[in-house]
């Protein structure tokens, strides 16, 4: 079946633009997860969205970072005014669920952004 | 708040040597333990789970056992190859709070 996508692949923009990064999860999960992921570096937690439950945006760095999910499709990444710090790759991840029962993500192939 | 801690890379084998990644956590409960891998260009794939404390997850010749008196989950492969060469996170799930750790770059040398 269809795993997890993300576009564009690639983003290239100047400092200062806003950026709209997608998710499209796998069918049927529930729970969807946006991670940042810099040169060389771990998995730094940015959002999560589970079912019509509100999100945790802890782990958004700044207000300049935002992101919205349909039901349980589509999610978007925005970035307002970006900064060259934000050049990253941006992972998304999907799941059945979270809750009692802890369920592995699936991972995307992530959207790599450089902010020139 | 939950935490993993992972053994600082990069890691460099020769090919067949015997492979041991360190991993620990806090956790409150009873999580889930998992191991996923990031090879060259790819995303992060998942290598291998477990979700009860003995449990062995084991996949592509690498094991680790859920030890909950040492908060251990060490990933482990007898005889590794060149294709092994990737990043190596350990991560943790409990309820909805998932938390990876800080990865651990394997490198191996034909």
């Amino acid at each position: 079946g269809a795993g997890v996508s993300q576009s564009p692949s690639n983003k290239v923009t100047e400092k200062g633009k806003d950026v709209e990064l997608r998710c499209d999860p796998i069918s049927g999960h529930t729970a969807l997860y946006w991670y940042r992921q810099r040169l060389g570096q771990g998995l730094e937690f940015l959002i999560y969205f589970q079912g019509n439950s509100a999100p945790d945006k802890s782990g958004l760095p700044s207000d300049r970072f935002s992101a919205e999910r349909t039901g349980e499709s589509v999610s978007t990444l925005t970035i307002q005014r970006t900064q060259q710090e934000d050049s990253a790759v941006y992972l998304c991840a999907s799941s059945f669920g979270a809750g009692v029962r802890s369920y592995e993500q699936y991972f995307g192939p992530g959207t790599r952004l450089t902010v020139t | 708040g939950n935490s993993v801690t992972q053994m600082e890379g990069p890691v460099t084998l020769s090919e067949e040597a015997f492979l041991t990644i360190n991993c620990t956590y806090t956790a409150t409960g009873y999580p889930s333990l998992f191991w996923y891998v990031q090879y060259p260009g790819e995303g992060l794939q998942l290598l291998l789970k477990a979700t009860k404390a003995d449990d062995k997850g084991s996949n592509k010749g690498f094991e680790a056992t859920y030890r909950k008196e040492t908060t251990s989950f060490h990933l482990e492969k007898g005889s590794v190859q060149v294709s092994d060469s990737a990043v190596y996170f350990c991560a943790l799930s409990s309820g909805q709070n998932f938390v990876f750790g800080p990865g651990t770059r394997l490198s191996v040398l034909p």
